[in-house]
């Protein structure tokens, strides 16, 4: 049974960096057939994807459009966990912020983490 | 890339049949065959329920259903009961994106 934990500060002030880890068990961060994401859900913007990494004889990103000039997943072997950093957050960045992972099937998030309330204010 | 639509929400009485609509374009949902869709409950994370259109993971009740025809996905729940009362989000590949999410039905139970 794959299990994933979220950890990392609830408040991030503007223009700083929020930083979220999620930690796996039950796989690993360099299975080669699962992709490692971070997804965001607000009012606003609803469920949003936001980037991946995943191992394929060698390490893979893929971030979306809307953020990818502020947007850093990276994994960590080591403690078989990986990470989202976002940098020059806005109140705009407020939400909800999920690790997921790809590795049922095509596409398809099978293993979520519990969700982090991530709020952007001073 | 826009979000797909879907409708604001949609309502039945127990027992009842209901059809979620879930329409892209044929970069996203007419042009793979990786439609899935999830049931969110207030406060939990989203659960998958349906991939690769019409699949159901071991688990889920086989009164959901799911299909596809050229740019629109749709999901069914036949038997409506209280607890499927939620959130249902629809997710496509989008080639290079690579994930489109849909805008999200709220289902009532009447």
């Amino acid at each position: 049974q794959v299990q994933l934990q979220q950890s990392g500060p609830g408040l991030v002030k503007p223009s700083q960096t929020l930083s979220l880890t999620c930690a796996i068990s039950g796989d690993s961060v360099s299975s080669n057939t699962a992709a490692w994401n971070w997804i965001r859900q607000s009012p606003s913007r609803g469920l949003e994807w936001l980037g991946r990494t995943y191992y394929r004889s060698k390490w893979y990103n893929d971030y979306a459009i809307s953020v990818k000039s502020r947007i850093t997943v990276n994994p960590d072997t080591s403690k078989n966990q990986f990470s989202l950093q976002l940098n020059s957050v806005t109140p705009e960045d407020t939400a909800v912020y999920y690790c997921a992972r790809d590795g049922y099937a095509v596409s398809t998030f099978d293993y979520w983490g519990q969700g982090t309330l991530v709020t952007v204010s001073s | 890339q826009s979000a797909l639509t879907q409708p604001r929400s949609v309502s039945g009485s127990p027992g009842q049949s209901v059809t979620l609509s879930c329409t892209g374009t044929s970069s996203d949902v007419g042009g793979y065959n990786y439609v899935t869709w999830y049931q969110q409950h207030p406060g939990k994370a989203p659960k998958l329920m349906i991939y690769d259109v019409s699949k159901r993971p071991s688990g889920v009740p086989d009164r959901f259903s799911g299909s596809k025809s050229g740019n629109t996905a749709s999901l069914t729940i036949s038997g409506l009961q209280a607890d499927d009362e939620a959130d249902y989000y629809c997710c496509s590949n989008a080639g290079r994106l690579p994930y489109v999410f849909g805008t999200g039905t709220k289902v009532t139970v009447l």
